[in-house]
């Protein structure tokens, strides 16, 4: 059975420190990975997908940035994070033509 | 451009109540549709699908019909309980490619 795996799940970090979030994915093949946010009181919105390797595409313009290294991983950085950073975000995974699976979150706090 | 709209929350009611959560969407072609769900502090977690137009998906007592002629996905309950409070998510997926689009959500809570 396929799994997703998230980490970390909490995670506070300062204003202007780097930022490395780390989702994986085990028992399937070239998924289309997503990275979404959840600002507090507000819906999701996509920042990331990839559909292979090395593939990124971005939906939002801002101090973020992902990467594919590996066909079931997937990484959500920043070299300097803003207060506005401040999210809880969610990586997931899909075939083409199925539903999207999530992993747990990482609840990051900039301060 | 393709969109998923629902209700504004956040939704109250008390146990045992019907429930109704509104979802409508554009899109270009013919999407497959699904409710998320999310308790506190976690992920989402699939509640239920419909891949078709006319497809009923259901889930612990939960329905939602995909109905082509209104764009619509709207999420039921017959009688709702206290463990049913969390953000529930409308979103749609385009075929083959691969957006995948959610709705803001909508909160409930149900009061005992």
């Amino acid at each position: 059975s396929q799994t997703i795996h998230q980490w970390p799940a909490t995670l506070v970090q300062p204003v202007g420190s780097p930022l490395s979030l780390e989702c994986t994915v085990e028992g399937t093949s070239n998924p289309n990975l997503y990275w979404y946010r959840q600002a507090a009181g507000r819906g999701l919105q996509l920042l990331f997908y990839s559909v292979g390797i090395g593939q990124i595409s971005s939906e939002v313009p801002q101090n973020l940035s992902a990467s594919r290294p590996q066909d079931r991983q997937f990484i959500l950085s920043s070299k300097k994070l803003l207060l506005s950073d401040s999210g809880f975000y969610l990586c997931a995974w899909r075939q083409a033509g199925t539903e999207a699976f999530f992993g747990q979150g990482t609840r990051l706090t900039v301060v | 451009g393709n969109s998923v709209t629902q209700m504004e929350g956040p939704v109250t009611l008390s146990e045992e109540a019907f429930l109704t959560i509104n979802c409508t969407y554009t899109a270009t072609g013919y999407p497959s549709l699904f409710w998320y769900v999310q308790y506190p502090g976690e992920g989402l977690q699939l509640l239920l699908k419909a891949t078709k137009a006319d497809d009923k998906g259901s889930n612990k007592g939960f329905e939602a019909t995909y109905r082509k002629e209104t764009t619509s996905f709207h999420l039921e309950k017959g009688s709702v309980q206290v463990s049913d409070s969390a953000v529930y998510f409308c979103a749609r997926a385009e075929g083959q490619g691969f957006s995948f689009i959610f709705g803001k959500g909508t909160r409930l809570l149900v009061k005992p």
